[in-house]
């Protein structure tokens, strides 16, 4: 069975700081993705990792994938009030030959509160 | 383009009840999967469909739970004789055709069974 372990699950940091959210999984896969969901919301998709070192930006958020140690990372540069949410990484569980988005499993996620 | 639509966002049931989510996915996307996300869990995968037919159901409960997405119409999940244990957002996603295409996710439907 796959499992994908996050941590921290829960983090407080202050605006301006720096952090990182590891996200370990324990079969070997080389897809892996990071969502954010804000309270009562949906699921919004922020980076698509597809390969051993594949290293994605995006504003204050940076995403690596390191397949061999099987870890992926989301680093935050200079928190924001507006980053809180909560962060899951999903793994590729299952890749289907006939077509299709892939099954993922998903970490518990990471609650992120940033205080002003 | 509106997004993956799911109705109702809350829906409440008392145990024994029957309760239907309903999933509408992405204009052009053929594809549908739920996934449920209990308290303070990770999304877990339950089931992908296409148009009429039942791709994967690795992740569904072995009784009591059902999935459907006919030609015409919204995908449905049903669940019969809910338990307490059912409480939880239930999340549709979609994605178009093609091999490993991104899925979008819906906004879910909160079930409550009291």
């Amino acid at each position: 069975e796959l499992k994908v372990e996050q941590n921290p699950l829960f983090l407080s940091m202050q605006e301006g700081k720096n952090y990182t959210i590891y996200c370990n999984y324990s079969t070997t896969s080389d897809r892996l993705y990071w969502y954010r969901q804000d309270p009562g919301k949906s699921l919004e998709s922020l980076f698509v990792l597809l390969s051993n070192g594949a290293v994605k930006q995006e504003g204050r958020l940076m995403a690596s994938l390191d397949t061999k140690a099987r870890l992926s990372t989301l680093h935050i540069t200079a928190a924001v009030h507006d980053l809180s949410a909560t962060y899951f990484c999903a793994v590729v569980l299952i890749v289907y030959s006939g077509g299709g988005a892939d099954g993922l499993t998903f970490g518990k996620g990471t609650h992120l509160i940033i205080q002003p | 383009n509106a997004g993956v639509m799911q109705n109702p966002r809350h829906l409440v049931r008392r145990r024994g009840q029957e309760a239907r989510l309903r999933c509408s996915p992405m204009k052009g996307h053929s594809h549908v999967y739920w996934y449920r996300q209990l308290p303070e869990e990770g999304l877990k995968f339950m089931v992908y469909l296409q148009k009429e037919n039942i791709i994967d159901e690795s992740g569904m409960p072995k009784e009591r739970f059902s999935a459907e997405f006919p030609k015409e119409g919204p995908s449905i999940l049903r669940i019969q004789q809910v338990v307490r244990g059912d409480s939880a957002a239930y999340f549709c996603a979609s994605s178009p055709p093609g091999a490993s295409t991104e899925a979008f996710f819906g906004q879910g439907t909160r079930l409550t069974v009291v």
